[in-house]
């Protein structure tokens, strides 16, 4: 079974970065053909597709963030990475990492870590 | 980017009740919509793929419809379970978007 856990730092002040961690159990973030995706929950439930890392290590972000944005990965410990930088109070928001299979769906999801940016 | 309209944002239903929620693209999106189920505790689960597949595992009184930017998707009789946030994705093109989400309330 696939499972997906974020870990993040609960709350970040103006204009620093956020950090959040993905670590996935019982798949292998290397597994062709999947990619593993960054989406976030706003409060009032917008949800925003914010940037994946594929099997191969390819990057694809959201044109909104882009100037802000970097996901990365350690295969050795099969996780991936979140940072948004120089955040405001719009960065508030619950972090999910989510699976997008090959049938073009986000198939598996982690149950969200809360981020609120304040100081 | 493609702007996903879903309708309504919340919807006051009983048990066993029939309910449709919509989903309206800015532009056509040729069945590449997703739809997706959010519980209370925050746990959001995959319902239906490219417009009318179930996922596995998912009751068959789930189903999806649509063409060009009109879809819906359709519980054909409310269970418990079933109050819970839904939202729509279009994967047609990059950024994939979602819309606003509904609500399902008990009435």
């Amino acid at each position: 079974q696939v499972n997906l856990q974020e870990s993040g730092p609960g709350i970040v002040k103006p204009s620093q970065p956020l950090s959040v961690t993905c670590s996935v159990t019982g798949y292998s973030i290397t597994t062709s053909y999947y990619y593993w995706n960054w989406i976030r929950k706003f409060p009032g439930n917008k949800l925003e597709w914010m940037g994946y890392i594929s099997y191969d290590g390819s990057i694809y972000y959201n044109p909104s963030l882009k100037s802000r944005i970097s996901i990365t990965r350690d295969t050795s410990k099969n996780q991936f990475f979140l940072q948004l930088n120089t955040v405001t109070t719009e960065d508030t928001a619950v972090y999910y990492c989510a699976r997008l299979n090959n049938y073009w769906y986000f198939d598996f999801w982690g149950p969200g870590t809360m981020v609120t940016v304040s100081s | 980017d493609i702007q996903m309209t879903q309708t309504p944002s919340s919807m006051p239903a009983s048990l066993g009740e029939r309910v449709t929620i919509s989903c309206r693209a800015s532009q056509g999106i040729s069945n590449y919509l997703n739809w997706y189920q959010q519980k209370p505790d925050g746990t959001i689960k995959p319902l239906i793929y490219y417009t009318s597949n179930l996922q596995s595992g998912v009751p068959s009184r789930f189903s999806g419809s649509g063409s060009g930017t009109d879809y819906s998707l359709t519980i054909s009789s409310l269970e418990p379970e079933d109050f819970a946030m839904y939202y729509c994705q279009q994967y047609d093109s990059s950024p994939w978007t979602f819309g606003g989400g509904t609500k399902l309330e008990l009435k």
